[in-house]
């Protein structure tokens, strides 16, 4: 049975520091893995997805990273700002076409 | 292009009710799925949605039901209602369905059951 994991699940950083948010799973026979935000009493904006394929997606100031063999996936994300406080959420989807969810990290960027 | 959305936006029923949510997906877009959030389980898969029939199903009771409309439009529907089905309900649209495709999600209806 597919588990996803985030590890921390909490995070504060002062504003302006590169910062990298962990994602693993457990069964490596994933379609893809999607990263997504949530703001508070918001749903779900998707950031980046990875195809199975796929070893890395970036779009601005965020990078993601995929490492089936050992199950894990990294965001990166560069010179943090106060607007990207948010929980950050991974998600696969596995091998009965179902998406598995981690718990999430909550990110603070201090002013 | 407009995005996903979902109505109402909060609901408040007694234990017993039944419930009937709506999502519509971002045009063009063929799937949609639905996921319930609870501070105790996170995110958990309900079901999905692909061309009027059901492709998926999570470990959900049969009271949660769901339909999609021939214009890809969606229905939820939880019999019976109990507290613990209190939570954020999110549906998600995609072109093509879980396999390979970006899921977009609308912003949730909050359901509160008394």
């Amino acid at each position: 049975k597919q588990e996803v994991t985030q590890i921390p699940a909490a995070l504060s950083v002062p504003e302006g520091e590169n910062l990298v948010l962990n994602c693993s799973f457990t069964d490596s026979a994933i379609y893809n893995l999607q990263w997504f935000r949530q703001d508070p009493g918001k749903g779900l904006t998707s950031l980046l997805l990875i195809q199975s394929s796929q070893r890395e997606q970036t779009s601005g100031r965020l990078n993601a990273s995929l490492d089936k063999s050992s199950g894990r996936s990294t965001l990166y994300i560069a010179a943090s700002q106060p607007g990207d406080s948010a929980t950050y959420l991974c998600a696969v989807i596995d091998s009965n076409y179902q998406l598995i969810w981690g718990a999430g990290t909550k990110l603070i960027i201090k002013p | 292009k407009a995005g996903v959305t979902q109505t109402p936006r909060y609901l408040i029923k007694t234990r017993g009710q039944q419930v009937t949510l709506s999502c519509s997906p971002i045009s063009g877009h063929r799937s949609v799925s639905w996921y319930q959030q609870t501070p105790g389980q996170g995110l958990q898969f309900l079901f999905e949605y692909f061309s009027e029939t059901q492709r998926n199903k999570g470990n959900f009771p049969g009271r949660f039901s769901g339909r999609q409309f021939s214009n890809s439009r969606s229905e939820m529907n939880v019999s019976t209602l109990e507290l613990g089905d209190s939570a954020l309900y999110l549906c998600a649209s995609s072109l093509g369905g879980l396999g390979g495709n970006e899921q977009f999600f609308g912003p949730g209806t909050r359901l509160t059951v008394l």
